[in-house]
């Protein structure tokens, strides 16, 4: 079974401009968590997307925005970046259903430096 | 306010020694509780998680943790490391009226010869 898929894995953007990232989960999986992992703040909760709904959201900026298609495919994106946007992002999904226990499978995330 | 606390931030350990890294919490109630693990350049894997039952929970890659509800901890284990256990650590609960999993700051661990 493939894992969670994540696109680009590297990237390079300019202040200002905006980024979409993409995640595949694995087959099956419906519900699909974005995290922004970063020296300084650590892991930090984006939003999560369950059956093309989201259902949390974390403490982050209206940039800062994500959807979910009818295959579980998921896509989150910034806008008018920033320097501090600079991190790695990375997609979970989960075969659970409404009940989130944090049991999530992990795709090895996409790298974006903001210059 | 609700928290997930690493208070180790670096670990050295020789190659064959035991590991003990700590976790601890602050929740009304008891949340779920997991430790993953990441090594460079890749993503998170879970290690293992609790839920209730067995205070003693054994993961994958020979590592265990306890629950300790008196301390609110969950710490992990291993008990002798390999050369390969070189990675970052994660801490993460779920409070049980949440979906959100919430990450504490990350022990790394650096294996020595």
């Amino acid at each position: 079974k493939a894992g969670v898929t994540q696109t680009p894995r590297y990237l390079i953007k300019t202040r200002g401009q905006q980024v979409t990232l993409s995640c595949s989960p694995i087959s099956g999986h419906r519900s699909v968590s974005w995290y922004q992992q970063t020296p300084g703040q650590g892991l930090q909760f984006l939003f999560e997307y369950f059956s093309e709904t989201q259902r949390n959201k974390g403490n982050f900026p209206g940039r800062f925005s994500g959807r979910q298609f009818s295959n579980s495919r998921s896509e989150m994106n910034v806008s008018t970046l920033e320097l501090g946007d600079s991190a790695l992002y990375l997609c979970a999904s989960s075969p659970l259903g409404r009940e989130n226990t944090g049991e999530l499978f992990f795709g090895e995330g996409s790298r974006l430096t903001v210059l | 306010a609700q928290s997930v606390t690493q208070p180790d931030i670096h670990i050295t350990v020789s190659e064959g020694a035991s590991l003990e890294l700590r976790c601890n919490y602050s929740y009304g109630a008891t949340p779920y509780l997991f430790w993953y693990v990441q090594s460079p350049g890749q993503g998170l894997q879970l290690l293992l998680k609790y839920f209730s039952g067995d205070t003693l929970v054994q993961g994958i890659k020979g590592f265990e943790a306890e629950f300790k509800r008196s301390q609110s901890s969950f710490n992990l284990r291993k008990p002798s490391v390999h050369w390969s256990d070189a990675a970052e650590y994660f801490c993460a609960v779920v409070p049980t009226n949440d979906y959100k999993l919430s990450f504490g700051a990350g022990t790394t661990v650096t294996v020595r010869a």
